[in-house]
């Protein structure tokens, strides 16, 4: 069974410019997240989608978007990149995203540079 | 005051030994938590949950929960070296969907 995948692997952009991610979660989840990783502030969550709608969001500007595919793909957005945002974006996905189902399987993330 | 804290460490412990992985969290409302491992360079992964008090076995690894407390602890039995690793602890509130609240992990390392 693939897990979870997510493109690119590793981008550069600067200051100014706008980036999407790409999570495929594993097959039969419907639930996805997504988390920044910085070695400052660890793991933070950004938003969770399921069917296609968001159901929760964490605390982060509005430059940071995300939506979700009928397939359960799902794309994160930033857009007006600041040297912040570099950080491992991590997607995460879970079958039902019920509450109290936080087993979540990482993909290897996506290494954002802000230069 | 961050919501879920866990000891600074590193942590460092011979093989064999038992290591002692600890966390505390803030919102009371938090009603389940999970211990996730991370190794450098990869991504997290989940070794350990538990919803109710007291102790929740998996092979060599120990989770004890004391909501009374809001404290969560890991214990790793015959640590190995490739136990060497970064340990999250998160817990999930109980109207959150999909939203994990992490600490900021301890770093372990077992020595041979």
């Amino acid at each position: 069974k693939a897990g979870v995948t997510q493109t690119p692997r590793y981008l550069i952009k600067t200051r100014g410019q706008q980036v999407t991610l790409s999570c495929s979660p594993i097959s039969g989840h419907r639930s996805v997240s997504w988390y920044q990783q910085t070695p400052g502030q660890g793991l933070q969550f950004l938003f969770e989608y399921f069917s296609e709608t968001q159901r929760n969001k964490g605390n982060f500007p509005g430059r940071f978007s995300g939506r979700q595919f009928s397939n359960s793909r799902s794309e994160m957005n930033v857009s007006t990149l600041e040297l912040g945002d570099s950080a491992l974006y991590l997607c995460a996905s879970t079958k039902s995203g019920r509450r109290g189902t936080g087993e979540l399987f990482f993909g290897e993330g996506s290494r954002l540079t802000v230069l | 005051q961050k919501e879920v804290e866990q000891n600074s460490g590193p942590l460092s412990v011979p093989e064999g030994a038992i290591a002692s992985l600890n966390c505390t969290y803030s919102d009371r409302g938090s009603q389940s938590f999970f211990w996730y491992r991370q190794y450098s360079g990869k991504s997290p992964e989940l070794i350990m949950f538990i919803y109710s008090n007291g102790d929740k076995e998996d092979g060599r690894f120990t989770a004890q929960l004391n909501k009374a407390s809001q404290y969560v602890s890991l214990l790793i039995r015959d640590s190995q070296p490739s136990d060497s690793a970064t340990y999250l602890c998160a817990s999930e509130g109980g109207t959150s969907y999909g939203k994990l609240t992490f600490g900021q992990g301890t770093i372990l390392t077992v020595h041979p």
